[in-house]
């Protein structure tokens, strides 16, 4: 899977949007981008992938650009329970594991 | 979306016990999950693969006789670990994807809270 790099931590305001970015220049034609964040001591949660386009569910939208070597996570009107660590993965699917690296801790801010 | 279940959630054990951690698809069949463990302020830790009906597959550095897998159903596998110690107190993750399915998005346990004294 190719590597991603992302900075450590981000903070946002309360209602404004967060945007978090992700570097993955050595991403192959097949690898899909996936982020997931972890809320402290639960589970990583998925939030959202995609592989060309750009994607938009209930929770967030993902900026891909066009040569595939770099994203975006926008979450639209960020809220103090979007507090967490957003991990941006590369990866291969099916059945494929997933690798984390650190992520992003996004403190979200009252 | 599909949900992954843990049991138990947290648990405390002595040193030297051994501890069953099992790992539920509830919604889904997985023909494959995986394991993590977290350390406390550090990512998650692949440890390894577990696959229905045969052997798991484990990370270099994990020892397989000390975390044992067993994946007897496309819906539950299970991870113990034997003779616990104090360094095997950790944050442990299952997950799995429906099997079939062409995205393959993983989905994730709420994790198991192992404390060993």
């Amino acid at each position: 899977d190719a590597k991603t790099t992302q900075p450590p931590s981000m903070d946002c305001a309360e209602g404004r949007a967060a945007n978090l970015p992700c570097n993955h220049s050595t991403i192959s034609g097949n690898e899909y981008v996936y982020w997931y964040r972890q809320i402290h001591s639960q589970g990583p949660q998925y939030i959202i992938h995609g592989l060309k386009n750009n994607e938009t569910n209930e929770m967030a939208s993902l900026i891909i650009t066009e040569d595939r070597k770099s994203s975006t996570l926008i979450l639209p009107h960020a809220t103090l329970r979007d507090t967490a660590v957003y991990y941006c993965i590369v990866r291969v699917p099916p059945g494929q594991k997933v690798t984390f690296g650190i992520g992003t801790k996004l403190q979200v801010i009252p | 979306g599909a949900v992954v279940s843990q049991h138990p959630s947290r648990v405390i054990c002595k040193s030297g016990t051994s501890v069953k951690i099992e790992c539920r698809s509830l919604d889904f069949q997985a023909t494959t999950m995986f394991w993590y463990r977290q350390f406390p302020k550090q990512s998650l830790m692949l440890m390894a693969t577990s696959n229905e009906g045969s052997k798991a597959t484990y990370e270099q550095g994990v020892e397989k006789d000390k975390f044992l897998i067993n994946h007897a159903s496309l819906t539950l596998s299970t991870l113990t670990v034997t003779s616990a110690h104090p360094e095997d107190s950790s944050f442990y993750i299952c997950s799995a994807s429906p099997s079939g399915v062409g995205s393959d998005t993983q989905y994730f346990g709420p994790g198991t809270r192992l404390t060993v004294l």
